[in-house]
């Protein structure tokens, strides 16, 4: 069974412009979280889905971000517009609860310039 | 806020014993993880405690006192690929929300 999938794997924009990053969870997981990961502040939660429905959106630093869940295969975060200080390795991660431990996905290296 | 503390780094020897410890002080608490994240990788899940006690998994086990806070996790007979960031995580409640901390960088060294 395929594990999480995300695209793209690199992402290099200019200030200012609008980024997609996609992600598709595990079949049958019913939970999707969204991290972003840099040197400075480590692993940070962003937002959180369950059923397709964001529960926790606490962690999205501002309204540049926001993110969309469809469907339960297929999930977003869009920055638009986008900053340098967003430049950072975002990984998409599902779960099946109750069982213990988030999957995740190989990340999306962004840089903006 | 959650605060989950780790040491950033540690050195230790092939073949060694090592020894990564985690506090916690957080909102809720239902089970901490343990991950292994190589450079440039995701993170990968490694071990689970949700009672107090030790977990023994092959050449890695994790320790966790919930009246304490505290828990670690232990690396025996220590391999070069071993080398790695090690990163606590606290569930908070029943639904997989999960905290992480900043991680150990692990060295090993032979």
């Amino acid at each position: 069974d395929a594990g999480v999938i995300q695209s793209p794997r690199h992402e290099v924009t200019e200030m200012g412009q609008e980024v997609t990053l996609r992600c598709k969870p595990i079949s049958g997981h019913d939970y999707l979280f969204w991290y972003r990961q840099t040197m400075m502040r480590g692993l940070e939660l962003l937002i959180y889905f369950n059923n397709n429905v964001p529960i926790d959106d606490s962690g999205m630093p501002e309204d540049r971000f926001s993110a969309k869940m469809p469907n339960a295969s297929f999930s977003t975060l869009k920055i638009q517009p986008s900053e340098p200080r967003d430049s950072a390795v975002y990984f998409c991660a599902s779960s099946l609860a109750p069982s213990p431990g988030q999957f995740f996905g190989p990340g999306t290296r962004l840089t903006v310039l | 806020g959650q605060n989950i503390d780790q040491p950033t780094e540690m050195t230790a020897t092939e073949g060694a014993i090592v020894q990564i410890n985690c506090t916690y002080q957080t909102s809720g608490f239902n089970g901490l993880f343990w991950y292994q994240q190589h450079a440039g990788e995701a993170p990968t899940f490694l071990s689970y405690n949700v009672l107090d006690g030790l977990e023994e998994k092959g050449r890695f086990s994790s320790f966790l006192s919930r009246s304490k806070g505290y828990s670690y996790l232990l690396l025996k007979e220590l391999q070069m690929k071993d080398s790695a960031s090690y990163l606590c995580a606290v569930r908070l409640y029943n639904n997989n929300d999960m905290r992480f901390g900043a991680g150990t960088r692990l060295t090993v060294k032979p």
